[in-house]
């Protein structure tokens, strides 16, 4: 079955650049997305179509693809980041959506 | 305010079933795709099934397949998903997302539901 793999846990100091990294051969084909979810809140639309934001998200979050990896990219990194970060695609048919298995993002 | 609301959650013993419901308003319903993603305790996403907006074009993730059945009155504004046979690793939170695949592409969901909790247990 197709995955995308994430870290598990990044961590940085407010300030820092936090980089989230997503894998899959497919990534090459299919769209990314990337999504925020804080404990107890259903997740929340961060990037779309690889690198794009929509309204409503800060500046300071950014996506890129290359070949088979796509990231998120949080410049400045706020305390209230602290959350969990998912990507997510689909298989070759577009007809299955994938989650990664998510990265927990830790402001030291 | 667009919204999605899922009720229909609760307790239920393994092989039993159980009907989800997601009430939508604020936005034209019929205009737009459907799924059910679920996220098991302490767990990631897991997407479950897709609809399309007259509800003829629908998939399922292989874990659910013959099992779940995912529809949508357009007329009332709703989407559903029937649960049968249920397992112990169905227990999770049920949210049904709105994709807005004309805006920001395939598979991608915008407006999220604060889900409903479902526990198959014995």
């Amino acid at each position: 079955s197709y995955e995308l793999t994430q870290p598990p846990s990044v961590s940085v100091s407010p300030g820092q650049t936090a980089r989230i990294t997503c894998s899959a051969d497919g990534l090459s084909k299919q769209y990314a997305y990337w999504y925020q979810q804080k404990p107890g809140q259903a997740p929340v639309l961060l990037i779309y179509k690889d690198n794009e934001t929509p309204s409503g998200t800060p500046e300071r979050f950014s996506g890129s693809s290359s070949g088979t990896t796509v990231t998120l990219t949080i410049s400045g990194v706020q305390a209230e980041d602290e959350a969990d970060y998912y990507c997510q695609s689909a298989d070759s048919s577009g007809t299955h959506v994938v989650f990664g298995g998510g990265t927990k993002l830790t402001v030291l | 305010e667009v919204q999605l609301v899922e009720s229909g959650g609760g307790l239920v013993q393994p092989g039993g079933s159980l009907r989800l419901s997601c009430a939508a308003s604020g936005f034209t319903f019929s205009s737009y795709e459907l799924n059910w993603v679920r996220q098991a305790p302490g767990k990631g996403l897991e997407w479950v099934s897709y609809i399309g907006r007259d509800g003829t074009t629908i998939y399922y993730a292989d874990s659910v397949k013959g099992r779940f059945t995912i529809s949508r009155d357009n007329a009332k504004i709703s989407l559903f998903l029937q649960m049968n046979s249920l397992r112990a690793e169905d227990t999770a939170v049920y949210y049904c997302a709105r994709e807005d695949s004309r805006r920001y592409g395939p598979n991608a969901f915008d407006i999220w539901g604060q889900g409903t909790r479902v526990t198959v247990s014995s």
